[in-house]
């Protein structure tokens, strides 16, 4: 079946414009996760969503970031008022329950 | 919670020769390791995992070990091909409770 999917691909953004980032899991993934991987860095935990729980955002790093899930659907990430710190690679991935998570390819994200 | 440190950081090796990767956890109530293999623009992939009820498990040329006692496991490549080359992540979790906890990833270069 189909893996999870990230759009955009590529975005390139001015300090301080707002970016969403759109994620859609694998069909019947109640887990759904978003990281930040910084050029030659490891990955980063930002947020975690399952089921109907609150989500798991300790992993944000500031109020600018934030994350919506819409049922066992799509999510998308907000980051509010960008900053040339926030250029990184944003990766979401999906699991079923908390268990193996397959990741997408992940949105490149540049503020100039 | 769980803390995993990977090593090495970096990873050298001929076409052919043999590549191992070691990962430690903290938390002994983790059960589940996964190791993920991330090739340059791309999202991680899942190459192989272990439970911690087997302490060794082989596929083809990888092999991944896992010592419950010592609170290590190991990724082990053999007959290495430059398709191999990647950034290897390592994770450790608590199945079906708690989310993975990733190594900060090694970087294996197989020349050829």
């Amino acid at each position: 079946g189909a893996g999870v999917s990230q759009s955009p691909s590529n975005k390139v953004t001015e300090k301080g414009k707002d970016v969403e980032l759109r994620c859609d899991p694998i069909s019947g993934h109640t887990a759904l996760y978003w990281y930040r991987q910084r050029l030659g860095q490891g990955l980063e935990f930002l947020i975690y969503f399952q089921g109907n729980s609150a989500p798991d955002k300790s992993g944000l790093p500031s109020d600018r970031f934030s994350a919506e899930r819409t049922g066992e659907s799509v999510s998308t990430l907000t980051i509010q008022r960008t900053q040339q710190e926030d250029s990184a690679v944003y990766l979401c991935a999906s699991s079923y329950e908390v268990a193996t998570q397959y990741f997408g390819p992940g949105t490149r994200l540049l503020v100039l | 919670g769980e803390n995993v440190e990977q090593h090495p950081s970096t990873l050298s090796v001929q076409e052919g020769d043999s590549a191992v990767i070691k990962c430690t956890y903290s938390d002994s109530a983790s059960n589940y390791f996964p190791w993920y293999k991330q090739e340059l623009g791309k999202g991680p992939q899942l190459i192989i995992d272990i439970r911690s009820n087997v302490g060794e498990k082989k596929d083809q040329r990888i092999a991944v070990t896992l010592n419950k006692t010592a609170k290590h496991f190991s990724l082990h490549i053999t007959e290495t091909q430059p398709e191999d080359s990647a950034v290897y992540f390592c994770a450790a979790s608590i199945s079906g409770y708690s989310t993975l906890t990733f190594g900060k990833g090694t970087m294996l270069l197989v020349s050829p």
